[in-house]
């Protein structure tokens, strides 16, 4: 069965790069899936930040974009995320997710880690 | 951008009460629309997939309908254990977009 876990700092200061990584366990990353990144704000809803192949393909959402990197590790099965130039609106839970190949739904999640934005 | 509106954002129900849950897409995104459970504190449960298929392991009286622009999600017999936010997302195109949430509460 397939899990993922978050892991990386709780508190990032503004302007400084948020980097996290989610490692997979009980499934091979090189598998035909997507590994996404959501986040949501405290009391807020759900954004989609991006999600890559293990090969290296990647889908940014277009707002984040230019602030945004991910990566793949096969090695350590594992993934992450970076978002550079952080401020408070960044400050949110930060969820990554597994999606299989084609228009499939994100299932599943993991935990989730808070990322606080302090200035 | 594909918008998902969903209503309502919060819905006060007696355990046994039907619940239903709107989202209407600002285009048509066929069917590809998915339906997620978040209780406090934990992450998003995919509860419908494909707008009306249902998930395994997933209680029966989770049910899903819809294509093109709109679409509804139901709870048959609303349970305690039911109350949570739940969520629509499209899978048609990027950017992936979520509906605001609805919010259910167990009166």
């Amino acid at each position: 069965q397939v899990q993922l876990q978050e892991s990386g700092p709780g508190l990032v200061k503004s302007s400084d790069t948020l980097s996290l990584t989610c490692g997979v366990s009980g499934y091979s990353i090189r598998s035909s899936n997507w590994w996404g990144w959501i986040r949501q704000p405290p009391g807020k809803g759900l954004e989609w930040i991006g999600y890559i192949y293990y090969s290296g393909l990647i889908h940014y959402n277009p707002s984040l974009k230019s602030r945004v990197t991910m990566s793949v590790d096969t090695s350590r099965n594992q993934f992450s995320l970076k978002l550079t130039s952080v401020t408070a609106v960044d400050t949110a839970v930060y969820y990554c997710a597994k999606k299989e190949d084609g228009r499939n739904p994100f299932d599943p999640w993991g935990r989730g880690i808070l990322v606080t934005v302090s200035s | 951008d594909i918008v998902m509106a969903q209503s309502p954002t919060f819905v006060s129900v007696t355990p046994g009460e039907k619940v239903t849950i709107t989202c209407q897409a600002s285009e048509g995104i066929g069917n590809y629309l998915y339906w997620y459970q978040q209780k406090p504190d934990q992450a998003p449960k995919l509860l419908i997939k494909y707008a009306s298929q249902s998930i395994s392991g997933v209680p029966s009286r989770f049910s899903g309908s819809g294509s093109g622009t709109d679409f509804t999600f139901t709870i048959s017999s609303l349970e305690t254990e039911d109350a949570a936010t739940y969520y629509c997302q499209q899978g048609y195109e990027h950017p992936l977009t979520f509906g605001g949430g609805t919010k259910v509460e167990i009166k």
